[in-house]
């Protein structure tokens, strides 16, 4: 199994530009989420998925729109990049357990740079 | 290099001494605590997990306490080497679909 993967690795957008991060798993996990995380401020929740076709909008989800089409992958698009939005991204799944004891799967990051 | 973190807390300790990195978490009601690594330009590694009808929990050279009285948890790594430095985070389970994380602690390790 592959697990969580992430693509692009690394991107650099101009300022107004537009592009989508794609996530996918191969765990048959029903929750997916997307985090961005900036020095000193830990994990920020953008948006997160509890099946396909469902989406919820998270701590810090303006600038962002998500897509989740199928089970297994999660897209995250910035419809027109801002400096503020260079960061790292993170995509993680879960198994979608009740009671929310459940533990999450990341991915190893997209390092998104906005000039 | 990984710029995440250039402000946290760092804990640095001896190759071959035990660390013990602490949390204190944020809601009386979360029941499911998890402990995460992570390592310069990777994402969050899962180490270890405990639920709130425990208060100790052991893996391979790692344990998990919780005091659900002053809402804390903490990390103990035995004989910590050198590929045991990285960034470490709590989290909790802050509703039925979220996790809520902790801000890391840095963990270095002297040869």
């Amino acid at each position: 199994n592959a697990g969580v993967t992430q693509t692009p690795k690394f991107r650099v957008l101009k300022t107004g530009q537009s592009m989508t991060l794609l996530c996918a798993q191969d765990m048959n996990h029903e929750y997916m989420y997307w985090y961005r995380q900036d020095p000193g401020m830990g994990l920020r929740l953008i948006h997160y998925s509890v099946g396909e076709g469902t989406t919820a909008k998270g701590e810090v989800p303006d600038g962002y729109n998500v897509s989740r089409l199928k089970k297994q992958n999660f897209l995250l698009g910035l419809e027109s990049a801002a400096p503020s939005q260079t960061s790292v991204y993170f995509c993680a799944s879960a198994r979608g357990l009740a009671g929310g004891t459940d533990t999450q799967y990341f991915g190893p990051g997209t390092r998104l740079t906005v000039l | 290099g990984e710029s995440v973190g250039l402000h946290l807390p760092t804990l640095s300790v001896q190759e071959g001494d035990n660390s013990i990195i602490n949390c204190a978490y944020s809601n009386s009601a979360s029941d499911y605590f998890i402990w995460y690594k992570q390592e310069s330009g990777k994402g969050p590694q899962f180490i270890i997990d405990i639920r709130s009808n425990m208060d100790k929990r052991q893996g391979q050279r790692v344990t998990v306490l919780l005091n659900k009285t002053v809402k804390h948890l903490s990390l103990q790594i035995a004989a910590t080497q050198p590929g045991d430095s990285a960034v470490y985070f709590c989290a909790e389970n802050g509703s039925s679909y979220k996790l809520i994380f902790g801000s890391g602690t840095r963990l270095l390790v002297r040869p």
